[in-house]
């Protein structure tokens, strides 16, 4: 079955310390997104990306990286300058930018502060 | 840019009750328009669509159409069950830009025995 895969489930993070967020799709879709879900709001974008190797800041891009080297994976990295990441990261994927057709997400990840 | 509106919750009713969560939207051109459900814990799922104006989207018993004179998308369902329990997205897209997903606030429906 296709889908989109995220990993891990849960992650810990120290002070200082980058975390890597996995996103992996077998849909072929040519968009990827990732947003951030605080408890009891909606999604906030974070970043996306159309095509590989390109991506675009989305609304709330600051103390996040994310690269986009093959089409089936988007991680996202939380940085040491996120101070506050503490979140639900969703990652979701859609067949592209001229395309009214829906976004897939995956299942989630949930960081937390060590 | 595209901006959705959604009841504001939570929404708690009884086993059999009627639902409607209200969803307005603002939009450049003719955009789609979806209701997402997510279960504690997990991603959000596509629950129903509609791609144009009087489409009516529909599943497991929910429905919502396409408004456009009153720029609406109410997700109504005639009697709720227990498993309904979850957050509800409605949300918009435009072609031509990703930049154009939108998602309202989502509304956390409760259903008590």
């Amino acid at each position: 079955d296709g889908g989109i895969t995220q990993s891990p489930k849960y992650l810990f993070r120290k002070e200082g310390q980058n975390v890597t967020l996995s996103c992996e799709q077998n849909l072929n879709h040519d968009a990827m997104y990732w947003y951030r879900q605080d408890p009891g709001q909606g999604l906030r974008l974070i970043y996306y990306s159309q095509i590989v190797n390109d991506f675009q800041k989305g609304d709330i891009a600051e103390g996040y990286s994310v690269s986009r080297e093959k089409k089936e994976s988007f991680p996202l990295t939380v940085t040491s300058a996120q101070k506050n990441p503490t979140a639900f990261y969703l990652c979701a994927s859609c067949q592209g930018q001229n395309s009214n057709q829906p976004q897939h997400f995956g299942d989630g990840t949930r960081l937390s502060i060590l | 840019g595209n901006s959705v509106t959604q009841m504001e919750g939570p929404v708690t009713l009884s086993e059999e009750a009627f639902l409607t969560i209200n969803c307005t939207y603002t939009a450049t051109g003719y955009p789609s328009l979806f209701w997402y459900v997510q279960y504690p814990g997990e991603g959000l799922q596509l629950l129903l669509k509609a791609t144009k104006a009087d489409d009516k989207g529909s599943n497991k018993g929910f429905e919502a159409t396409y408004r456009k004179e009153t720029t609406s998308f109410h997700l109504e369902k005639g009697s709720v069950q227990v498993s309904d329990s979850a957050v509800y997205f409605c949300s918009a897209v435009s072609s031509g830009s990703a930049r154009q997903l939108t998602f309202g606030s989502g509304t956390q429906l409760t259903v008590l025995p």
